[in-house]
């Protein structure tokens, strides 16, 4: 089916590890985002990408790194997970304009 | 910088009463205005959208919400709650010229038999 599908949808990992959260979108949407959320904040921005090869940091970008190598997939890669990480994941895709954003179905991630 | 203000992380109505989840805007310019609903474990879906048409916007489920630039609101309405409405509701926002939307904190519905 065309869509957004993230995976894993659920990861434990440990304190230190490196992970990495996949994200694919079958629309060819120029824009894709990460969100996280988070009790009492809702979901905050952590990194966007405008097409290939170009992104940038959102309002909570520390401790990730994001790559666009190709239009469909927006992977979001933790360096080395602390607790304060522990979050449900969303990927978001869009066109440019006054248009909505589309979800993926989350990852809940548990850095133990 | 545009934020967005829920009141009520918890609302709390009885089957076929009113639904009222409140959303203010805090933007220079009037933005473009939206309203996503959550269910348990999964993604955010859109309810409905306001892009400078029609003030009173018309979404899925019967929902609708009205842009009221005078007060900086954009609240969520149903006239008769039904217990499938049970979710958690995001109020966002995006700025002319902005690419990512900025969330409201959310508001938990609960719909009481």
């Amino acid at each position: 089916d065309a869509g957004i599908t993230q995976s894993p949808r659920y990861k434990i990992t440990e304190t230190g590890r490196q992970v990495t959260l996949m994200c694919h979108q079958t629309w060819s949407h120029s824009y894709m985002f990460w969100y996280r959320q988070d009790l009492g904040h809702g979901l905050r921005l952590i990194y966007y990408s405008a097409a290939a090869d170009i992104t940038d940091k959102g309002e909570v970008p520390d401790g990730y790194v994001v790559s666009r190598s190709k239009t469909e997939n927006f992977p979001l890669t933790l360096e080395s997970a602390t607790r304060s990480q522990t979050s449900v994941y969303f990927c978001a895709s869009s066109v440019p304009g006054n248009t909505e954003a589309f979800f993926g179905q989350g990852t809940r991630l548990t850095v133990v | 910088a545009q934020s967005v203000t829920q009141l009520g992380s918890h609302v709390s109505v009885s089957e076929g009463a009113l639904v009222l989840l409140r959303c203010n805007y805090s933007s220079s310019v009037p933005p473009y205005l939206f309203w996503y609903v959550q269910y348990p474990n999964q993604g955010l879906q859109l309810l409905l959208k306001y892009t400078s048409a029609a003030t009173l916007v018309k979404g899925i489920n019967d929902f609708e919400a009205e842009f009221k630039k005078s007060e900086t609101s954009f609240h969520l309405t149903k006239p008769s709650a039904h217990m499938s409405d049970a979710a958690e509701y995001f109020c966002a926002v995006k700025e002319a010229g902005r690419r990512a939307l900025t969330f409201g904190s959310g508001t938990r519905l609960q719909v009481q038999p």
